[in-house]
């Protein structure tokens, strides 16, 4: 049974670096082909995806915040996180982290319950 | 860059009837394209990978079609749970997801 769930703080002031942990059980991260991906969801809005890490490390960013995101894996702990700088009020979003699954064709098929950031001084 | 675009943005329908969504990419992804379904403070559930196969456990009144730049996904007969927002998303360089289309109680 493959699971996720999202930890971090729940409120950041502008400006600063927001880090973000998804905890995960029932896959390996060192599996050839998988990968664990953020997509965040500002309220009453779309899904937008940030980042993804694959199982051999290689690492992909949205072209419009990769000068801010960083995603990193620790396959020991079942851990990947993702440090957002420059936190502004516009990122205030449920964030998600999500499996991205070779059974699926490599899309998001398991998904956490989502962490909701609010940014405001 | 490629966009996404899904229509209707609103399909307001009652139980039982039939659910056409679609979404339009505004250049070729190929059948690089799944369907998400999100209810309200839940976490999206992928319904449809490579624009035609369904996930595991997805119920068969969920079907998708296309290629290309056009992509149905369609709801053959709405139960009460199927009212919901869908996330259409390409994957053929980076995952993007569409707006989303929301299906509400006629």
């Amino acid at each position: 049974q493959i699971t996720l769930k999202e930890s971090g703080p729940t409120l950041v002031k502008p400006t600063q670096t927001l880090t973000l942990t998804c905890t995960f059980s029932g896959f390996s991260l060192s599996t050839s082909g998988v990968g664990v991906g953020w997509i965040r969801q500002p309220p009453g809005k779309a899904l937008e995806w940030l980042a993804l890490i694959y199982w051999d490390d290689d690492k992909r960013y949205s072209p419009s915040l990769k000068s801010r995101l960083t995603i990193t894996k620790d396959t020991s702990k079942n851990q990947v996180v993702l440090t957002m700088t420059n936190m502004d009020p516009v990122d205030t979003a449920t964030y998600y982290c999500a499996h991205r699954g070779i059974a699926a064709a490599g899309y998001f098929d398991y998904w956490g319950q989502g962490t909701l950031v609010t940014v405001s001084s | 860059e490629i966009v996404l675009t899904q229509s209707p943005a609103t399909l307001s329908l009652s139980p039982g009837e039939r659910a056409t969504l679609s979404c339009r990419a505004s250049q070729s992804v190929s059948s690089y394209l799944a369907w998400y379904q999100q209810k309200p403070g839940q976490a999206p559930r992928l319904l449809i990978y490579d624009a035609s196969n369904r996930a595991t456990g997805i119920p068969a009144r969920f079907s998708g079609s296309g290629s290309g730049t056009d992509f149905t996904l369609t709801i053959s007969s709405l139960e009460p749970e199927d009212f919901a927002v869908y996330y259409c998303q390409q994957r053929s360089n980076w995952p993007l997801f569409g707006p989303g289309t929301k299906v509400d109680i006629k």
